[in-house]
């Protein structure tokens, strides 16, 4: 089985632009999950989406959103960018579950650098 | 709310030395615990993962770790080091509601040859 994909793999912004990234799962994933990794703050939980719908949200501002399609692919977007945004996004894939606990599947990440 | 420290932010070792990363976690349910590996430029992968079937799991590349409840403790060990063993390990715990991974700060690992 393919792993999961991430386009782009690397992005160069402005500050106020925004960003659209995009991640495939792995077939017959239906959870897909997004981190923002940072020097400063780690790796930090976004949201996860489930069956079209968000099941999870992480503490960020609602700047960030993201949605997924009906074939579980999901893309995320950033609104109004910051430096503060710069960033590894890694996406992450889970088999179905609804019990929560199940082992997710890091893409490579698409590597953000807002100037 | 649930959290996860990783004691020691850079650990050096000899190569064939025991490596020990240390994780604790705070939960306020049955955790999920699991540890990844973080290659330069690279996403995640997962060495190992504890699900309550038996507190020893044993993972991938000689990697084991052992949780106890008492201690809140799941450490990662590996008897003997290996220059490929050069990487980043984040432990991570979830809960029952869904698939958010709550990650330390990780631990960058040195093999000295």
């Amino acid at each position: 089985k393919a792993g999961v994909t991430q386009t782009p793999r690397y992005l160069i912004k402005t500050r106020g632009q925004q960003v659209t990234l995009s991640c495939s799962p792995i077939s017959g994933h239906r959870s897909v999950s997004w981190y923002q990794q940072t020097p400063g703050q780690g790796l930090q939980f976004l949201f996860e989406y489930f069956s079209e719908t968000q099941r999870n949200k992480g503490n960020f501002p609602g700047r960030f959103s993201g949605r997924q399609f009906s074939n579980s692919r999901s893309e995320m977007n950033v609104s109004t960018l910051e430096l503060g945004d710069s960033a590894l996004y890694l996406c992450a894939s889970s088999p179905p579950g609804l019990a929560g606990g199940e082992t997710q599947y890091f893409g490579p990440g698409t590597r953000l650098l807002v100037l | 709310a649930q959290s996860v420290t990783q004691l020691g932010s850079h650990v050096s070792v000899s190569e064939g030395a025991l490596v020990l990363l240390r994780c604790n976690y705070s939960s306020s349910v049955p955790p999920y615990l699991f540890w990844y590996v973080q290659y330069p430029n690279q996403g995640l992968q997962l060495l190992l993962k504890y699900t309550s079937a038996a507190t020893l799991v044993k993972g991938i590349n000689g990697f084991e770790a052992e949780f106890k409840k008492s201690e809140t403790s799941f450490h990662l060990t590996k008897p003997s080091a290996h220059m490929s063993d050069a990487a980043e390990y984040f432990c991570a715990v979830s809960g029952a509601a869904g698939n958010k991974l709550t990650f330390g700060g990780g631990t960058r690992v040195l093999v000295k040859p």
